[in-house]
């Protein structure tokens, strides 16, 4: 049963554009939500979090919102860059616990 | 420079014969874990270690263990491998169990298992 789910699994963009990755999770008890992004044949980069307290969290050009009723977050990424496109990974652990369960990714591409 | 290094990069192996994959840290980072990445079903905690000598199951530890005798390393081993790991590994620190939400991850493994 997958906990953390990413319904699309790719996206494109023009540049300059917005990009909005989504995704839903299933279990109430997590609290803290993560954003990785990963570029072919390297390690998983961290780009992002957002704890349960909060419903928005900025960082430059990527912007993490979290709707808690609905059990959804999205990434936003204003404006898209070519350098942007890779592979996004949702995230998200459950208080008390150091156990993180990721979603299955999109892969995003800028369009020049 | 910082940095989590695996060894080693790729790795193509026989069913049953036992194996290690060592990760090792520079950065004296508490948290370490190992994480697999499979098509369709993105990355999935295998274990995971809070300090040394202290480590817990992520969510699929079957046909997996990990030891952490020191702070530095934290290496994976595959008992007796069987197809159904063949994936591409990844290990990954963090400074402490608290700021484990932002992981630094090493190149990644690649095993496959005939």
């Amino acid at each position: 049963d997958q906990q953390v789910k990413q319904n699309s699994p790719s996206l494109s963009v023009q540049e300059g554009r917005i990009s909005i990755l989504n995704c839903d999770y299933t279990n109430s008890m997590f609290d803290y939500f993560l954003w990785y992004k990963k570029y072919p044949a390297e390690g998983p980069t961290f780009l992002i979090s957002i704890s349960s307290i909060k419903d928005k969290n900025e960082d430059g050009r990527f912007t993490v919102f979290l709707n808690k009723s609905a059990k959804h977050l999205s990434l936003h990424i204003v404006p898209s860059q070519p350098g942007d496109s890779a592979v996004y990974f949702c995230a998200a652990s459950g208080s008390g616990t150091y156990k993180y369960i990721f979603g299955t990714g999109t892969r995003l591409k800028v369009l020049a | 420079e910082a940095q989590v290094t695996q060894n080693p990069r790729y790795l193509i192996t026989v069913t049953g014969k036992k194996l290690t994959v060592t990760c090792s840290q520079n950065m004296n980072h508490e948290y370490m874990s190992w994480y697999r990445q499979d098509p369709g079903l993105g990355l999935r905690q295998i274990y995971y270690s809070m300090n040394v000598e202290v480590t817990d199951k992520g969510d699929v530890p079957e046909g997996y263990k990990v030891s952490r005798k020191e702070k530095r390393n934290f290496p994976l081993i595959l008992e007796s491998p069987s197809p159904n790991q063949t994936s591409l590994y990844f290990c990954a620190s963090s400074p402490t169990s608290a700021t484990a939400y932002e992981q630094y991850f090493g190149p990644g493994t690649r095993l496959t298992v005939t």
